[in-house]
């Protein structure tokens, strides 16, 4: 079946490190999302891609980089720049940039810095 | 203010019972999402809406364009409904990109 993987589901970072969260689809979908969800707010939008090897900042994007070198793949850093990253982590796909059907979820990461 | 705002916050029923969920909005949009998110974080797709009415099993989900407004109703509830239920909207400026309410989490008890 077609779909999302988010993996991993849980992660745990010392201060200061970096950390790659992985996104893959098998759906064929151009665009590639992600997104922060915080306690008590709406998930908010770091970067998103609408193509291979081009992605677009988001409302949040400072402290996070992505690469998009194939289509299947939109792996999001976390990187230590990033200064409250502890957070669930969720990675969407659509169809096209400006299609309005076949918005997908992935299961999520939650990222815990310690 | 958010650009989308949900009512309410959260939401118990008792099971049986007909349960409305509200979103407003203050932006032009293209469609609007009703999304449900369980406990595990994963999060599904329930309507898509530009205009009108839908319906899918026991949940139904209208929007009015010119007050801005939609609504998710779940008839006859069950536990297995209680989740966190998110309205998003695609702006009119901004392609495929998604504005998330806030969600409400609704309880059903048995």
């Amino acid at each position: 079946d077609g779909g999302i993987t988010q993996s991993p589901k849980y992660l745990f970072r010392k201060e200061g490190q970096n950390v790659t969260l992985s996104c893959e689809q098998n759906l064929n979908h151009d665009a590639m999302y992600w997104y922060r969800q915080d306690p008590g707010q709406g998930l908010r939008l770091i970067y998103y891609s609408q193509i291979v090897n081009d992605f677009q900042k988001g409302d949040i994007a400072e402290g996070y980089s992505v690469s998009r070198e194939k289509k299947e793949s939109f792996p999001l850093t976390v990187t230590s720049a990033q200064k409250n990253p502890t957070a669930f982590y969720l990675c969407a796909s659509s169809p096209r940039g400006d299609s309005f059907y076949g918005y997908t979820f992935g299961s999520g990461t939650r990222l815990t810095v310690v | 203010k958010n650009e989308v705002e949900q009512s309410p916050q959260n939401l118990t029923a008792q099971e049986g019972e007909f349960i409305t969920i509200n979103c407003s909005y203050s932006v032009g949009i293209s469609a609007l999402h009703w999304l449900q998110q369980h406990p595990g974080g994963g999060i599904v797709s329930l309507f898509m809406l530009s205009s009108g009415k839908k319906k899918h099993g026991r949940l139904i989900a209208t929007i009015n364009i010119q007050e801005k407004h939609s609504s998710l109703h779940i008839t006859a509830s069950h536990p297995r409904d209680s989740a966190v239920y998110i309205c998003a909207v695609r702006r009119e400026t901004s392609g495929s990109r998604l504005t998330f309410g806030e969600g409400t989490q609704l309880t059903v008890n048995p």
